[in-house]
Parts: structure tokens; C-alpha cells; sequence
């Protein structure tokens, strides 16, 4: 069974510090692994989404990386600022999407 | 990209009552999925939604309390039963995600009293 476990569970950075997001998991069979953000209370907005053939995609400020024989992935976010404060979850699949337990981060002025 | 419109946002509701959330995408879909995500924890699937065909319900929910209507490619019901205290989750629809990328509706939050 797939499990995703999300490092670190949270973490408060002072804004303008680049910060790294880690995502690993346990079976490396995946078709591919997506990013998202949430915040509270309300649903998910997909980030960044890397198929299995990827190393990595890049999406303005955001960077994600994907080892998939090592069953790790990075999300790197660059020059971070209050707005990207909110919980960001990695999901893999298949069969169906299995999800980390997420990184609750909070960027404070 | 997948629009999906998820409603409603929120309720309250009383125990022992029912909730029926809706989710419409703005293109037609094979299959859409329901989530469950409790509070602090992340997200759980509760079932698949084909159209013209049963949903397929993971380990741990059932049809009676989690009906669930598909009937076309563009709309999907999900209605929580009998609800109880336990039942207070954020509920998600969504659609893509096994070899597409996944969107997902804004959340129905629910609390039961």
C-alpha cells in the first residue's frame, strides 16, 4: 500500500527566504505526483503536477523536483512572501491519489 | 484546466439529519472522486463516480451512508446520511488524478451539532 509522509510538518519563516518542502513515498510505481496548496478551510488548487518520465517542472516561484527511484520529491519555493502562507500536500498516483499529511507553512513579514 | 463549482461551501446540520453536496465540472468527465478530510488530518477517499454505473466505495465507507449520484459526465452528488458529530469533515469532489492532473472543487465544510 502507498504511503506519502510530508517533511516537515510545519514550518514559520520571516518573508524573502527560500524554503524547501520535502515528500517521499514508499512505492516508486507511480504514474505521477502533483503539488498542492490549500488554505483553510476551503479546497485544493494544484501547483505543480510532474509525471513519472519528469525530473522536475517550474511554475513562476515554484520549483519541484521528483527522484522517482528514490521515492522523493522537493517543492522549492523561491523568495516566499505572506501570501504563500497555507497548508501544501503532495499527492501520488495511482490508482488513485494517495496524499502526505501536508506541510502547514506560514511566511510572517 | 478542470472548473469544478462544489456546493454548498458550508452548513451546519443537526444529527440525524442528511446532506447532499453537489459538484458540477465545466467539461465532461469519465470518473469523479469524493474525498473526506477530517479535521487536521489529510485528505481520504471515500469513492469513485462513473456515469452509468455504481460507485465504487474505498475500505472503510459504505453506499447507505455515502449515496452517491453520477447521472451524467458533468455532474456528481455525494449525501452524507444519518449524520453524526463524527461526520464534521471538509468533503471534496474532484476530477483527473491517475494519469492526469487532479482538480478539485472549493469544499463543502461541514459541521454537525
Amino acid at each position: 500500500k502507498q504511503e506519502v509522509t510530508q517533511i516537515p510538518a510545519a514550518l514559520s519563516v520571516p518573508e524573502g527566504e527560500n524554503l524547501v518542502l520535502n515528500c517521499s513515498f514508499t512505492d516508486s510505481a507511480i504514474y505521477n505526483l502533483q503539488w498542492f496548496r490549500q488554505d483553510p478551510g476551503k479546497g485544493l488548487t494544484s501547483l505543480l503536477l510532474i509525471q513519472s518520465s519528469q525530473r522536475e517542472q517550474t511554475s513562476g516561484r515554484l520549483n519541484a523536483s521528483l527522484d522517482k527511484s528514490s521515492g522523493r520529491s522537493t517543492l522549492y519555493i523561491a523568495a516566499s512572501q505572506p501570501g504563500d502562507s497555507a497548508t501544501y500536500l503532495c499527492a501520488v498516483s495511482p490508482p488513485s491519489l494517495t496524499f502526505g499529511q501536508g506541510t502547514i507553512l506560514t511566511v510572517h513579514p | 484546466s478542470a472548473v469544478i463549482s462544489q456546493k454548498p461551501s458550508r452548513d451546519i446540520c443537526q444529527r440525524g439529519t442528511s446532506l447532499t453536496i453537489q459538484c458540477q465540472v465545466d467539461s465532461q468527465v469519465t470518473m469523479m472522486f469524493w474525498y473526506r478530510q477530517q479535521p487536521g488530518q489529510s485528505l481520504t477517499l471515500i469513492a469513485t463516480a462513473n456515469q452509468g454505473s455504481e460507485a465504487t466505495y474505498e475500505s472503510g465507507f459504505v453506499i447507505d451512508k455515502f449515496p452517491i449520484s453520477r447521472p451524467n459526465l458533468t455532474f456528481s452528488t455525494l449525501t452524507v446520511s444519518n449524520m453524526s458529530p463524527e461526520d464534521s469533515s471538509i468533503y471534496l469532489c474532484s476530477e483527473g488524478g491517475i494519469n492526469t492532473e487532479a482538480f478539485f472543487g472549493q469544499g463543502t465544510r461541514l459541521t454537525v451539532v
